[in-house]
């Protein structure tokens, strides 16, 4: 069965540090996303992107970065983790730019 | 940002009784999707409506988009432990990116 999976699922790390958060779906989809949970904001978008080489800020992109070099994959890089960046960050896929989300189990990230 | 306020943010209730969730926004949106959370797992998506005035069933929930296609509403008739979760309204803006709500975390007491 086609997938979508987050590594790692847990992490703590120091402020100042960088972090990467990987995302692989075995969708064959072409958007992919990445949200970050906080409790009393719901899912908030970081970055997105539509294809291959493709990649867009969202809402909270700052200190945020991804990078697109094939269909199935979309890192999420934190360049210096900050103790704001503490979250649960999911990784979403879709069909189409109107369809259902798919999303990982999510990663929660710890910056001490 | 276009804001969707989910209201209420928490919500205990025994089971067997009815409730209603309300996802709201000054935005216009092209559809809404309603989808659910369980603790340590991604949402699963529910139900997508697209028409000013929809309402969809699914089973002992209904789901209903506002005319002005700016709120929705969520309603759950005889509420079972199982409907117990995390809740979120995800609004489709012009822009095709989906805009998600606050949450409203539902636990129904057996």
């Amino acid at each position: 069965d086609a997938e979508i999976t987050q590594s790692p699922r847990h992490k703590i790390t120091e402020t100042g540090r960088q972090v990467t958060l990987a995302c692989h779906q075995t969708w064959n989809h072409n958007n992919m996303f990445w949200y970050r949970q906080d409790l009393g904001h719901g899912l908030r978008l970081i970055h997105y992107s539509y294809g291959v080489q493709d990649t867009n800020k969202g809402e909270v992109s700052d200190g945020y970065s991804v990078s697109r070099s094939n269909t199935e994959d979309l890192p999420l890089t934190l360049e210096s983790a900050a103790s704001s960046q503490t979250s649960v960050y999911f990784c979403a896929s879709r069909q189409n730019r109107a369809g259902e989300l798919f999303f990982g189990e999510g990663s929660r990230l710890t910056v001490l | 940002t276009q804001l969707l306020e989910q209201s209420p943010q928490f919500l205990s209730i025994q089971e067997g009784e009815n409730l209603t969730v309300y996802c709201n926004s000054s935005s216009v949106f092209s559809s809404l999707q309603w989808y659910r959370q369980e603790p340590g797992e991604g949402p699963v998506l529910l139900v997508t409506v697209v028409t000013g005035g929809e309402v969809k069933k699914l089973k002992r929930l209904t789901f209903q988009f506002g005319d002005a296609r700016k709120d929705s509403s969520l309603h759950i008739t005889a509420a079972q432990p199982g409907d117990t979760g995390l809740y979120l309204c995800a609004g489709l803006n012009t822009g095709n990116q989906f805009y998600f709500g606050t949450g409203t975390s539902l636990t129904v007491i057996p």
